[in-house]
């Protein structure tokens, strides 16, 4: 059964870079997923697509964070990485990771779901 | 805000029925993007509940449903019992924004 775990620093300083790992056991990075993505969900509030990235290296993210992500894949260390650059007290939350499959051969990122989730890893921007 | 709205609560007793609906527009479920369905429990990360309007994953209860009409999509739990008190969020695509979009988010509590 697929797993996932975040790690990374619990508190980050204002403008700095927000850095997380997450892990994945029970399967292949390269073959069990097409997609692996990351979403967050500030305090008390709902869920927001971080971004995605497919396993060629392509990547899809939520363009309300402009420019300040980057998402990458280490095939040998079976784990995918989140940095988040020029924090401010709104990137404040709880930051998961997830696997994503889809219903349909060849799809495209909008037929995907979140099938496999890490539990999560609190990050607060603070000073 | 998410161009994916939903009620922000609901309860119900146990045994009852209650149904979670999720309105979207022209560049997302009314698109013919596919609608999926999470449960977050308290203090725990969301579990997949219903993908692709209306597939349960392996060792979801019957009791979840999922349905999609138009630009809007439902899910219906019945026979609702005290473990089911959660939050509740649908996901989708919206092609204007380029995003994964997640709804507003549902509290059911358990009467």
């Amino acid at each position: 059964q697929l797993q996932l775990h975040e790690s990374g620093p619990g508190l980050v300083k204002p403008s700095e870079t927000l850095s997380l790992t997450c892990t994945v056991t029970g399967g292949s990075i390269s073959s069990s997923r097409s997609y692996w993505g990351w979403i967050r969900q500030p305090p008390g509030k709902g869920l927001e697509w971080i971004g995605s990235i497919y396993i060629s290296g392509t990547i899809d993210n939520n363009l309300s964070l402009k420019s300040r992500v980057i998402i990458f894949v280490d095939t040998s260390k079976n784990q995918f990485s989140l940095k988040l650059s020029s924090v401010t007290a709104a990137d404040t939350g709880v930051y998961y990771c997830a696997g994503q499959s889809s219903a349909y051969s060849s799809s495209a990122l909008g037929f995907y779901y979140f099938d496999s989730w890490g539990q999560g890893s609190l990050v607060t921007v603070s000073s | 805000q998410s161009v994916l709205t939903q009620t922000p609560s609901m309860s119900g007793a146990p045994g009852q029925r209650v149904t979670i609906s999720c309105t979207g527009g022209d560049s997302n479920i009314g698109a013919g993007y596919d609608v999926h369905w999470y449960q977050q429990l308290p203090g725990t990360a969301p579990k997949l509940l219903i993908y692709s309007n209306k597939i349960r994953p392996s060792g979801i209860p019957d009791r979840f449903s999922g349905s999609k009409s138009g630009a809007s999509a439902s899910l219906a739990i019945t026979g609702l019992q005290a473990e089911d008190e959660a939050d509740y969020y649908c996901q989708s695509y919206d092609s204007s924004l380029s995003v994964l979009v997640f709804g507003t988010g549902t509290k059911v509590t358990v009467l």
